[in-house]
């Protein structure tokens, strides 16, 4: 069956070092997310592809990288870890059309940083 | 104001009880509509997508009024494994232009026995 993973699941990191996270699909969906959960913020935007070798910003992008080499990843880097970037990180995909953009949504990655 | 806003609860009902959740929204151009389901810790699944003339799955109903941009969830017979918080979604326009989904805060279902 066609799904969308993350790794690691959990994750543990100190202050200022380098930090990916990965999301795969295998549904061959063009449009990919990154979203950051925190309490009393809901889901919120952090970069979205809407295919191979397009990235694009979101709402809170400060800090956080995306590349699009392929259709099925699209891995998170945080340049540099902050303590504020503790989070429940959940990737998405969706299909290219008219007829629909649900999102799928990865088991999600929490992230702490220490 | 936020682009998505939702009563967050709980609301706390008994098993076999009806529960409606509300939602507005700010954006006119959106067109595609949705309720997500998330439990605790666990990533949003989608419950169904919200159509126009209302849609019904089992023991959930959705409606959507474009006019009052306002969106509602009713759940009849209320079932212990309906406790969850359920996200209110829409997209942010027209689905060829942007693929980009709002989502709402979330409003939380604790379904007693």
């Amino acid at each position: 069956d066609a799904e969308i993973t993350q790794s690691p699941r959990h994750k543990i990191t100190e202050t200022g070092r380098q930090v990916t996270l990965a999301c795969h699909q295998t549904w061959n969906h063009n449009n990919m997310f990154w979203y950051r959960q925190d309490l009393g913020h809901g889901l919120r935007l952090i970069h979205y592809s809407y295919g191979v070798q397009d990235t694009n910003k979101g709402e809170v992008s400060d800090g956080y990288s995306v590349s699009r080499s392929n259709t099925e990843d699209l891995p998170l880097t945080l340049e540099s870890a902050a303590s504020s970037q503790t989070s429940v990180y959940f990737c998405a995909s969706s299909d290219t059309g008219e007829l629909t953009d649900t999102q799928y949504f990865g088991p999600g990655t929490r992230l702490t940083v220490l | 104001r936020k682009e998505v806003e939702q009563d967050p609860g709980p609301f706390n009902v008994p098993e076999g009880a009806t529960v409606a959740f509300n939602c507005t929204y700010s954006n006119s151009a959106s067109q595609s509509f949705f309720w997500y389901r998330q439990d605790c810790r666990k990533e949003p699944k989608l419950l169904m997508s919200v159509y126009s003339s209302g849609n019904e799955d089992g023991r959930f109903t959705a409606q959507l009024n474009r006019a009052s941009q306002y969106i509602s969830l009713l759940i009849r017979d209320s079932k212990l494994s309906d406790s969850a918080t359920y996200l209110c979604v829409v997209n942010r326009g027209p689905r060829d232009s942007s693929y980009k989904l709002i989502f709402g805060s979330g409003t939380r279902l604790l379904v007693r026995p």
